[in-house]
C-alpha cells in the first residue's frame, strides 16, 4: 500500500536552533500536505496544509514565520520548527492526499527541544 | 466550523467483550467521518471511514461504525475485543475538496482487561 516516512523519527535539539521534518509520498504523489501536532495524551491539530507549489495555508493561531513549511514536489513537503523552544516539543504527524483522494499518514516525528 | 466529541476519554473493557466508542460531530454538509487508531509513539492507521452510501461501514480488525444523521454520531464498534486493540482511537471529520483536512476529536484511550 501507499506510505508516507517521516524523517527524522526523533530529534532532540537545544533552545535557538532550527529543526527540519520531511514528509515524503514514497509511491504516489501527493497533491497536498497537511501537517499536524500533538501534545502528549491529547488529540492531533491541524498546523497547516501544503499544496505543491504554493504557500501553505495555516490554521489560527498557528505562527507561519515559526513553522515554515515548503512542499517544493509532489513528493516531498518539510517543516521547519525555527528557533525552537521548550515548548514546541510535540509530535508532528504528516498526511499525504494522493491524486485520488486517499489520504495516507506518516509516523510522527517527535521533537525534543531541551 | 466542523468539531469532533469523544466523550469517553478512557475505556476498559475485558478480552472477548464487545466494545462501543463514541463519537458526535458537527458539521454543515453531508460529513466524511473517519476512524484512526493509534500505538503509542506512533502515527495513525485508519480503520474505516464513510463518505456516503451504506451507513453500516465495516473496516480492518472486525470493526465497524454507523453513521447515525439524526444522532450525529458516527460510533466505532466491535463485537469482541483483543488485547492488541489496546491503543489510543480518534474520529475524525473531513473537510475540503475531498474530504481530507480532518479535524480530530480529542481520543478515547482503549485498555483491555485479561
Amino acid at each position: 500500500g501507499a506510505v508516507v516516512s517521516q524523517h527524522p523519527s526523533r530529534v532532540i535539539c537545544k533552545s535557538g536552533t532550527s529543526v527540519k521534518i520531511e514528509c515524503r509520498s514514497l509511491d504516489f504523489q501527493a497533491t497536498t500536505m497537511f501537517w499536524y501536532r500533538q501534545f502528549p495524551k491529547q488529540s492531533l491539530m491541524l498546523m497547516a496544509t501544503s499544496n505543491e507549489g504554493s504557500k501553505a495555508t495555516y490554521e489560527q493561531g498557528v505562527e507561519k514565520d515559526k513553522f515554515l513549511i515548503n512542499h517544493a514536489s509532489l513528493t516531498l513537503s518539510t517543516l521547519t520548527v525555527t528557533s525552537a523552544h521548550p515548548e514546541d516539543s510535540s509530535f508532528y504527524i504528516c498526511s499525504a492526499s494522493s491524486l485520488t483522494g486517499e489520504l495516507f499518514f506518516g509516523e510522527g516525528s517527535r521533537l525534543t527541544v531541551l | 466550523a466542523q468539531s469532533v466529541t469523544q466523550p469517553d476519554i478512557h475505556i476498559t473493557v475485558s478480552e472477548g467483550a464487545s466494545l462501543e466508542l463514541r463519537c458526535n460531530y458537527s458539521y454543515g454538509a453531508t460529513p466524511y467521518l473517519f476512524w484512526y487508531v493509534q500505538s503509542p509513539g506512533q502515527g495513525l492507521q485508519l480503520l474505516l471511514k464513510y463518505f456516503s452510501g451504506d451507513t453500516l461501514v465495516q473496516g480492518i480488525k472486525g470493526f465497524e461504525a454507523e453513521f447515525k444523521r439524526s444522532q450525529s454520531s458516527f460510533n466505532l464498534r466491535k463485537p469482541s475485543v483483543h488485547w492488541s486493540d489496546a491503543a489510543e482511537y480518534f474520529c475524525a471529520v473531513g473537510a475540503g475538496n475531498a474530504g481530507n483536512m480532518l479535524t480530530f476529536g480529542g481520543g478515547t484511550r482503549l485498555m483491555v482487561k485479561p
